[in-house]
């Protein structure tokens, strides 16, 4: 079983569109995360939550918003799409704002 | 002051050799230092982490090597192997209210047959 499974794991758009990402976790951890891995393969922090509370809020474009409906889900939207946007997305969970952290597999989000 | 410095970026080594990849911190706060692992379409996966009471930690095939004094940790491969061919990243936080951490450049490593 996939301990974090993200979906789509592919995302082709197009600029100005509005799309979402979806995360679950099977780990029963309280904290999730999302990340933005470039071109250069460089990972940065965007957000996180605990127990469904916001947590991390980096300097990202509020057109970016993630939604916590219950522990096991981290979602993201994003309005408004921009050619910056395409990346890797990646979630991630653990089991408390202190321990290791489990990634899923990314989003592959391509703008046309 | 947030930054960790990761380098080599790109490493190749032979079958059997030793692979050797540093960082550097600069925030005396951070107190948790992983290292991922990460394949091809595929998301980091946690290889070893270190905590700065210990100056190294051994599993496996895999040790980190820790100086808190110059506020530097490594990642050794013994016996390196073709299936360790992978992009590397080091990776630093602080305990407390997040986990925020915070990622090294990465390093491709190519482990030659």
């Amino acid at each position: 079983d996939t301990a974090v499974s993200q979906t789509p794991k592919y995302l082709v758009t197009q600029m100005g569109n509005d799309k979402s990402i979806k995360c679950e976790q099977n780990l029963g951890h309280d904290t999730m995360y999302w990340y933005k891995q470039d071109s250069k393969k460089f990972l940065k922090i965007m957000f996180s939550y605990n127990n469904k509370e916001l947590i991390i809020n980096e300097t990202v474009p509020n057109r970016f918003s993630p939604k916590s409906p219950d522990k096991a889900h981290l979602n993201l939207h994003i309005n408004s799409l921009e050619l910056g946007d395409s990346a890797v997305y990646f979630c991630a969970s653990s089991q408390d704002k202190n321990q290791p952290q489990h990634f899923g597999d990314g989003t592959r989000l391509s703008i046309l | 002051q947030q930054q960790v410095k990761q380098s080599p970026q790109s490493l190749i080594v032979q079958k059997g050799g030793i692979s050797i990849i540093n960082c550097a911190y600069e925030n005396t706060a951070f107190d948790y230092f992983p290292w991922y692992q990460q394949f091809p379409g595929k998301g980091p996966a946690l290889l070893i982490a270190i905590r700065p009471d210990v100056s190294e930690k051994k599993e496996g095939r895999f040790t980190i090597s820790f100086n808190k004094s110059a506020k530097q940790f490594s990642l050794h491969i013994m016996d390196s192997q073709p299936g360790d061919s992978a992009t590397y990243f080091c990776a630093a936080s602080s305990s407390g209210a997040t986990n925020k951490l915070i990622f090294g450049t990465g390093t491709l490593l190519a482990v030659q047959p």
